[in-house]
């Protein structure tokens, strides 16, 4: 069935350095990737997309790598501040244009702390 | 903050009782999904509401079930709650149907949860 896993439940990083967060999917049929940050008492927040037929996309700080060939993609936060500590989430969902039953299936969530 | 409203915020229930839980969507949304969230988990989908009707189910008994009103606000309810039905409960809200086609993104906005224990 879909699974969404992720390598590491949590992760410290020092203010100013760079972190990555990974995850790994097992569908092969996967193709539209979202990466999700919720902070605590607050539901999760979009932060960046990818399709299957993309290799990298980037954005404000942040860029998301995939490799389809071995089914991880990742997530790579540049010079991390404080308001980055939250959990991330990678999940997966049709890509667009499509509209109808578009459930996200999550993965377990990775814990990012800010070291200040 | 997303505009997604949901009620209440915590919530006490004992094991065989029904719950009723709210979400209002973001203003020009026609769409509502409801996650649970257990603790230390990512999210589970357990169904949408499209324009008032249900629109795609999760692996979810037929206990929970869920209403949306003509104003796209939402409901979901859980009859004969059980332990593990402790769990924070998310809506997002989303434009669906033709308007969204040439979105890039459906994006989800999602509320800030219910957090239900059963007891």
């Amino acid at each position: 069935g879909e699974s969404v896993g992720l390598h590491l439940p949590t992760l410290s990083v020092q203010e100013g350095d760079n972190s990555i967060i990974n995850c790994a999917y097992s569908n092969s049929a996967s193709d539209y990737f979202i990466w999700y940050k919720q902070e605590s008492g607050k539901g999760p927040q979009f932060i960046i997309d990818i399709r299957s037929n993309m290799d990298k996309r980037q954005g404000q700080r942040v860029t998301v790598l995939l490799n389809k060939t071995v089914k991880h993609l990742s997530l790579q936060i540049a010079a991390t501040q404080p308001g980055d500590s939250a959990v991330y989430f990678c999940a997966e969902t049709r890509p667009p244009p499509y509209f109808g039953n578009e459930k996200l299936t999550f993965g377990t969530g990775t814990r990012l702390t800010i070291i200040p | 903050e997303t505009g997604v409203t949901q009620s209440p915020t915590h919530l006490i229930k004992t094991r065989g009782q029904q719950v009723t839980l709210r979400c209002s969507s973001q203003s020009g949304h026609n769409t509502v999904s409801w996650y649970q969230q257990a603790l230390g988990q990512g999210p589970q989908f357990i169904f949408q509401y499209y324009r008032e009707e249900e629109n795609g189910r999760g692996n979810f008994p037929p206990r929970f079930s869920g209403l949306q009103f003509p104003n796209y606000s939402s409901e979901l309810n859980v009859n004969a709650l059980e332990l593990d039905d402790s769990a924070l409960y998310l809506c997002a809200s989303s434009l669906g149907g033709l308007a969204a086609v040439h979105r890039s993104y459906n994006e989800q906005f999602f509320g800030p949860g219910t957090r239900l224990t059963v007891l």
